[in-house]
């Protein structure tokens, strides 16, 4: 099974500011990556796949790269609404999340 | 715009099985893959399996190969998640969740409402 290293597991930053969360795979996956954000009591929502692809409404604010087995989401200037769980996934073979990074109000 | 409506929350005891239906309305059914995805309370996303009906293509994660039966019906545009010898653990939230291009790649898209499914004595 590929598993996904994610980190961190907890990201504290303030409004307007830039974060990167990253993920690692355990072997290679191509491009086969995507990034989800996740509300409180409600299902997740995609943002990339293809590791770099905006999902349809996303803002441009959201952005993805790939190096290797590594994968970075940035949020380029936080807003208010960013405040949430965010998951990537591997679709590679099956599908894997990684653990998840609570972005918090700093 | 497909919406998936899931089956209501169940309480279940230890050893038992639970059954969760996901129907599909507003969108096509067969050709898309339909992916189950659990959340304990408070805990991350785990993925258990998907279904693309037209195929007939059932992937399980090897975390459930031998308790979990996803089927799906074309006719309804229904697919299921059953889960058997359930024991405490298995209480979480149960998503069934869509791709959004219809090219079978596990990607989730449009996402049912959950169910939460509680095992307790």
């Amino acid at each position: 099974d590929i598993q996904m290293t994610q980190s961190p597991s907890t990201l504290s930053a303030s409004v307007g500011d830039r974060v990167t969360i990253t993920c690692r795979a355990s072997q290679g996956i191509n491009i086969y990556l995507a990034w989800y954000q996740q509300k409180p009591g409600k299902a997740p929502k995609l943002l990339i796949y293809g590791a770099s692809t905006l999902q349809r409404g996303v803002p441009p604010r959201f952005s993805g790269s790939v190096s290797g087995t590594e994968f970075t989401l940035t949020i380029s200037s936080l807003q208010p609404d960013d405040f949430a769980t965010y998951y990537c996934q591997q679709y590679n073979s099956g599908a894997t999340f990684g653990q998840g990074t609570k972005l918090e109000i700093k | 715009q497909v919406q998936l409506v899931q089956s209501g929350a169940e309480v279940k005891k230890p050893g038992s099985s639970v059954k969760v239906s996901c129907k599909a309305s507003g969108g096509t059914f067969s050709t898309y893959t339909i992916t189950w995805v659990r959340q304990a309370p408070g805990q991350g996303l785990e993925w258990m399996g998907r279904i693309i009906p037209l195929l007939g293509i059932i992937d399980y994660a090897q975390n459930f190969q031998d308790r979990v039966t996803i089927t799906a019906d074309k006719f309804t545009s229904t697919a299921y998640m059953e889960l058997s010898s359930l024991r405490s653990g298995d209480t979480a939230v149960y998503f069934c969740a869509r791709d959004p291009h219809g090219n079978y790649a596990t990607l989730m898209d449009s996402w049912g409402q959950g169910t939460l499914v509680t095992v307790s004595s």
